[in-house]
């Protein structure tokens, strides 16, 4: 079945650094890919829509210059949190679906990034 | 912002029970999808049911879909203590494949 790959896992970084989250399609290709944040007992909160070979879709409140989306080929987005503080630590999730199929098909997730600030 | 609400925000229940959890929202959907996450885990798909059609089912899983009430339903029969988890819905209403996720239920099944 159709796999999306999140790296890292798990990353502690120190505030005022960044860092970089890759979300990849591993067998199919994704012109749109999705970038969640998950606080812990919460749901989903869709941050933005990335989209290949042009600028991300962010939802509104979600700061442009702080969660940094790149969508350069049709398998690889990245986010990067940029000068991260204690307040970014949380859960990411990205996810995709086949930009092959039909509109009612299934997204796929990656395993999740999380975040510690410290 | 999130579409949809679910309820009951936990439900605990002994193996070999049913479980129900119900998602309403707000707008036209093209679909709904339920998925299940592990804690600390990325999500899983279950099942996807199409705006036209108004249940599906799925080994132990059975979803209903009523769009005049802007509401679904997910049913696990005879539960198992692996079916601990968190379940949401989300709602796909664009041609892209945007989700918006309800609240989710938090499922504990006791052997």
């Amino acid at each position: 079945g159709a796999v999306v790959s999140q790296h890292p896992s798990r990353v502690i970084c120190k505030s005022g650094t960044s860092v970089k989250i890759e979300c990849r399609s591993l067998d199919f290709q994704a012109t749109t890919m999705f970038w969640y944040r998950q606080f812990p007992k919460q749901s989903l909160m869709l941050m933005a829509t990335s989209n290949e070979g042009s600028k991300a879709t962010y939802e509104q409140g979600v700061e442009k210059d702080k969660f940094l989306i790149n969508h350069a080929s049709l398998t690889l987005s990245t986010l990067t949190v940029t000068s991260a503080h204690p307040e970014d630590s949380s859960f990411y999730i990205c996810s995709a679906r086949d930009s092959l199929t039909g509109r009612n098909t299934e997204a796929f997730f990656g395993q999740g990034t999380r975040l510690t600030v410290v | 912002s999130q579409q949809g609400e679910e309820d009951p925000q936990a439900l605990s229940i002994q193996e070999g029970e049913n479980a129900t959890m119900n998602c309403s929202y707000k707008t036209s959907i093209n679909n709904l999808q339920w998925y299940r996450q592990n804690s600390g885990r990325g999500l899983v798909h279950l099942i996807l049911i199409r705006s036209n059609e108004r249940e599906k089912h799925s080994g132990r899983l059975r979803v209903t879909l009523d769009t005049s009430k802007k509401s679904s339903s997910l049913l696990i029969t005879a539960s198992r203590a692996a079916d601990t988890a968190s379940y949401f819905c989300a709602t796909d209403a664009t041609s892209w494949g945007k989700l918006q996720f309800g609240a989710g239920t938090q499922v504990v099944v006791t052997p």
